[in-house]
């Protein structure tokens, strides 16, 4: 059935390091791919996206890259804060009415 | 920027007990969705709603769950007869305006959640 695995589970960077989040999805079908970032008792927030005819995006310190042949995309996250300390989830959607798929997340701690 | 608003932010049940957690979805938006996330643990899908009938379900979403559009702007999911492992905070996110039409590849913006504790 579908499914999306993410890794690692938690990771721990110093302040001014990259950070680097991994999932692969199961559904062919697949052709969406959201972040988000989820600080304690909160809401999911979206912070970056990419579609399947894009192979990566950019948005100021966070970037998504996607292969679709091996089904794998990433986040990556450079010059972290302490601020970006929150567990990320990756997912996967498609057309088909547009339910998104999400990965276990990662909790990501950065030390000052 | 407009939001996605959900009514309690907690609720606190007895076993067996019928429950119903709203949500007022993004204006102009069609599509509605409700996921849960019980504690420590990933965001699951149950079920997305358009035009005014349900698209897509889980296997999570059983004849304990329904969903409704009671009106142009509340959407509701009822949990008829709850469980212990209904505990969850239960997410409601919506998508696509008016005037994007396909729902392709649209992004979902989720409300804040009520958290439901069965006792």
């Amino acid at each position: 059935g579908e499914n999306v695995e993410q890794h690692p589970s938690t990771l721990s960077v110093q302040e001014g390091d990259s950070a680097v989040i991994k999932c692969t999805y199961s559904d062919s079908a697949s052709n969406y791919f959201p972040w988000y970032k989820q600080e304690l008792g909160k809401r999911p927030q979206l912070i970056i996206d990419i579609r399947s005819n894009v192979g990566e995006k950019k948005d100021q310190r966070i970037a998504v890259t996607l292969n679709k042949t091996a089904k794998h995309f990433s986040l990556h996250i450079t010059e972290t804060q302490p601020e970006d300390s929150a567990v990320y989830f990756c997912a996967g959607g498609d057309n088909q009415g547009g339910k998104l798929i999400f990965g276990q997340g990662t909790e990501l701690s950065v030390k000052p | 920027e407009p939001e996605v608003t959900q009514t309690p932010s907690h609720q606190v049940t007895q076993m067996g007990q019928e429950v119903i957690l709203r949500c007022v979805p993004i204006s102009n938006h069609l599509y509605f969705y409700w996921y849960r996330q019980i504690l420590g643990q990933k965001v699951e899908f149950l079920v997305s709603f358009y035009n005014n009938e349900i698209s897509e379900k889980s296997e999570i979403f059983d004849d304990q769950f329904s969903v409704e559009r009671p009106d142009g702007s509340n959407f509701t999911l009822k949990i008829r007869s709850t469980k212990l492992e209904d505990s969850a905070m239960y997410f409601c996110a919506s998508s696509v305006s008016l005037d994007r039409g396909s729902i392709s590849n649209q992004p979902q913006h989720f409300g804040d959640g009520t958290r439901l504790s069965i006792l």
